[in-house]
C-alpha cells in the first residue's frame, strides 16, 4: 500500500526566505506527483503535477522536483510571502490496477512571518 | 474559484438521520472523486467515478453511498453515521481518470452529533 509522507509537519520562516518542503512515497510505480496548498477550512489549489516522466515543473515562484527512483519530490518556494501561509500537501496517483485516485501525505504546515 | 462546487457547506446531523452531500463540476471533466479529511490524518480516498460508473471504491463503509446520476453531479448519501465519520468531505473532478489534475471543491464540513 502506497505511503506518503512529508518533512517537516511545520514551518515557521522570516518573509523572503527561500525555503524546501519535502515528500517521500514508498512505492515508485505512480502515474504523477502533485502538490497542492490547503488554505483553513478550505479546498485544495493545485500547485503542479509532475507527470512520472518528468523531473520537474515550475510556476512563478514555485518549483517542483521528482525523483521517482527514489520515491521522493521537493517543493521550492522562492523569496517566501506571507500570502504563502497555508498547508502543503503532496499527493501521488499511483499505477497498479485500481488506484485512480490520490495518496496524500498529512501535509506542512507553512507560516511566513511578516 | 475551481469550477467544482459543494453543497452544503456545513452540516450538522444525529446518528439516525439521512442526509445528502451534493457536488457539482463546470468544467466539462469526465472523472469525479470524493475525499475524507480527517483530523490529524491525510486525505482519504473514497470513491472515483469515471464517466457516471463507479470504478473504486476504497473499503468504505455502506452507510456511506455516492451517487453519479451524470459527469457534472456527484452525490454522497449519508445514514446512521458515526460521531468518527466527522469530517471535511472533499469533492473533486479531473478531466480524466488517472492522469489528469484533479481540481477540489471547498468541502463539506460535516458534524455528526
Amino acid at each position: 500500500k502506497q505511503e506518503v509522507t512529508q518533512i517537516p509537519a511545520a514551518l515557521s520562516v522570516p518573509e523572503g526566505e527561500n525555503l524546501v518542503l519535502n515528500c517521500s512515497f514508498t512505492d515508485s510505480a505512480i502515474y504523477n506527483l502533485q502538490w497542492f496548498r490547503q488554505d483553513p477550512g478550505k479546498g485544495l489549489t493545485s500547485l503542479l503535477l509532475i507527470q512520472s516522466s518528468q523531473r520537474e515543473q515550475t510556476s512563478g515562484r514555485l518549483n517542483a522536483s521528482l525523483d521517482k527512483s527514489s520515491g521522493r519530490s521537493t517543493l521550492y518556494i522562492a523569496a517566501s510571502q506571507p500570502g504563502d501561509s497555508a498547508t502543503y500537501l503532496c499527493a501521488v496517483r499511483g499505477s497498479g490496477g485500481g488506484a485512480d485516485g490520490l495518496t496524500f501525505g498529512k501535509g506542512t504546515h507553512l507560516i511566513i512571518q511578516p | 474559484e475551481t469550477g467544482v462546487t459543494q453543497t452544503p457547506r456545513h452540516l450538522v446531523m444525529g446518528m439516525t438521520n439521512k442526509k445528502s452531500l451534493k457536488c457539482e463540476q463546470h468544467l466539462g471533466h469526465n472523472a469525479m472523486y470524493w475525499y475524507k479529511q480527517s483530523a490529524k490524518k491525510p486525505l482519504e480516498l473514497m470513491f472515483v467515478y469515471s464517466l457516471e460508473e463507479r470504478v473504486e471504491n476504497n473499503s468504505v463503509p455502506s452507510r456511506f453511498s455516492p451517487e453519479c446520476p451524470n459527469s457534472s453531479h456527484l452525490f454522497l448519501h449519508l445514514h446512521t453515521l458515526q460521531p468518527e465519520d466527522s469530517a471535511l468531505y472533499l469533492c473533486a473532478s479531473s478531466q480524466v481518470v488517472r492522469t489528469d489534475t484533479q481540481y477540489f471543491g471547498p468541502g463539506t464540513r460535516l458534524t455528526v452529533l
